[in-house]
């Protein structure tokens, strides 16, 4: 149940294309959903956030898309560019600090 | 970026022996995290503490031990190293505002044999 369940767990796109990275959750005490992006050799940096009472948040390129109902969030990246290449985590929490990670996906832009 | 390094950036050692990882932030940020990053678990919580000398267990503490003494310095010490402890190992901090990680470290690279 405290399990987030990300997929695909790896993704090739065109430049400008828009890659979505899908998330799955049980634990409906989750309240806190963020997404961290993930450059080789570097750490996680929070990339955006959102909290269930909202159904979409954009920021930028990246967008947070919620179904509270089916329990399910994704991140959508418009006009992606091959800077973009790096591996995505959606997290998601109930609160308090035990933030639970999926397993990440490794996204690649082809120039 | 965050002010956060991370010491020794890769480490290899013995099965048995003890080992200790250094965090050390410059944002003076109150909540400070360990996480171990493995293939197909993405990070999991280790420890967290939410002010000096005060520490919590995450979901994988197991083998683990933490202090934080000062503001700016949370360690992490694995007493007996095992090979099932050798991971990337990351710190992270947040702001009062919001307790959940928001800027990490590089990581340390740790290697049991």
């Amino acid at each position: 149940q405290q399990q987030v369940k990300q997929s695909p767990q790896s993704l090739i796109v065109q430049k400008g294309g828009i890659p979505i990275i899908n998330c799955a959750y049980e634990n409906t005490a989750f309240d806190y959903f963020p997404w961290y992006q993930q450059f080789p050799g570097k750490g996680p940096a929070l990339l955006i956030a959102i909290r269930p009472d909202v159904s979409e948040k954009k920021e930028g390129r990246f967008t947070i898309s919620f179904n509270k109902s089916a329990k399910q969030f994704s991140l959508h990246i418009m006009d992606s560019q091959p800077g973009d290449s790096a591996t995505y985590f959606c997290a998601a929490s109930p609160g308090g600090f035990k933030t639970i990670f999926g397993a990440g996906t490794r996204l690649f832009v082809k120039a | 970026d965050a002010g956060i390094t991370q010491s020794p950036r890769h480490k290899v050692t013995e099965t048995g022996t003890p080992v200790t990882l250094r965090c050390h932030q410059t944002e003076n940020h109150r909540y400070m995290y360990w996480y171990r990053q493995d293939p197909g678990h993405g990070l999991r919580l280790i420890h967290y503490s939410y002010g000096v000398k005060d520490t919590d267990k995450g979901e994988v503490s197991d083998g683990y031990s933490v202090s934080r003494s000062k503001t700016e310095d949370f360690l992490l010490t694995l007493e007996s190293a095992t090979s099932s402890q050798t991971s990337v190992y990351f710190c992270a901090i947040s702001t009062d505002i919001i307790n959940q990680p928001q800027h990490f470290g590089d990581g340390t690279r740790l290697s049991i044999l």
